[in-house]
């Protein structure tokens, strides 16, 4: 099991806002970094520390962060924002890294 | 533009040994850590370790303790991963993704980078 917890699945309708969490107890110390992964490819950093996006990343993503619980929001979903989402950060010993077990996201 | 491009595709047999290497171009090499991750079909990503190709030095999961090993070999801008005493429970595509300018260790954990992946498949 992993010690970062996300909903394995979660559905948006076309150009509505969603919020995928990521909980864990490292989160209280550390950031999460997200990441999203379409069928067959390669992961894509598309938010990490307080809340910055990589070159390329639409700003209709961002990040957020609140106690034990990490949150990547999508504003304005689009299509193609349809794919699997992780979150990853130090695990609660620090040494180690961990990913969350991800989030099967659908666009209506 | 940075790239890092991964070898290809391997079928072993249990009980054997398989090294995915992983060639890093279009930045300092030796400036950004590499890690491993893998991913078993249909499941999620597991991260598996780091290497430094400073200095050399490496940080592995506990699960993978005494089985991988990383190593590098900085004239060709390239790291390896081998993983022994492979069983079905380790067919999985496995990727190689670079940590941030010149941070080292489990801290480092926002990976911008990744390979395109190697699928290492584990069947008699």
């Amino acid at each position: 099991s992993s010690e970062l917890t996300q909903d394995p699945a979660v559905s948006v309708a076309l150009g509505q806002t969603v919020r995928i969490t990521c909980q864990g107890d490292s989160l209280r110390t550390y950031y999460a970094s997200w990441y999203q992964q379409k069928p067959g490819q390669a992961p894509v950093l598309v938010i990490y520390g307080k809340n910055n996006r990589p070159s390329g990343i639409p700003d209709r993503f961002s990040g957020s962060s609140s106690g034990n619980t990490a949150s990547l929001t999508i504003t304005g979903a689009q299509a193609e924002d349809e794919a699997d989402y992780y979150c990853n950060s130090r695990d609660s010993s620090g040494n180690h890294v961990v990913f969350g077990g991800g989030t099967k996201l659908t666009v209506l | 533009q940075v790239q890092l491009v991964q070898s290809g595709a391997e079928v072993k047999k249990p009980g054997a040994s398989v090294r995915v290497s992983c060639k890093a171009s279009g930045y300092t090499f030796i400036s950004y850590d590499i890690n491993w991750v893998r991913q078993a079909t249909g499941q999620g990503l597991e991260w598996m370790g780091w290497m430094n190709p400073n200095g050399g030095d490496t940080g592995y999961a506990q699960k993978f303790q005494g089985r991988v090993t990383m190593t590098r070999n900085t004239f060709i801008s390239t790291v390896y991963m081998e993983l022994s005493s492979l069983t079905s429970e380790d067919t999985a595509v496995y990727f190689c993704a670079r940590g941030p300018k010149s941070c080292t260790g489990a801290s480092c954990y926002t990976f911008d980078y990744w390979g395109q992946g190697t699928l290492v498949t584990v069947s008699s």
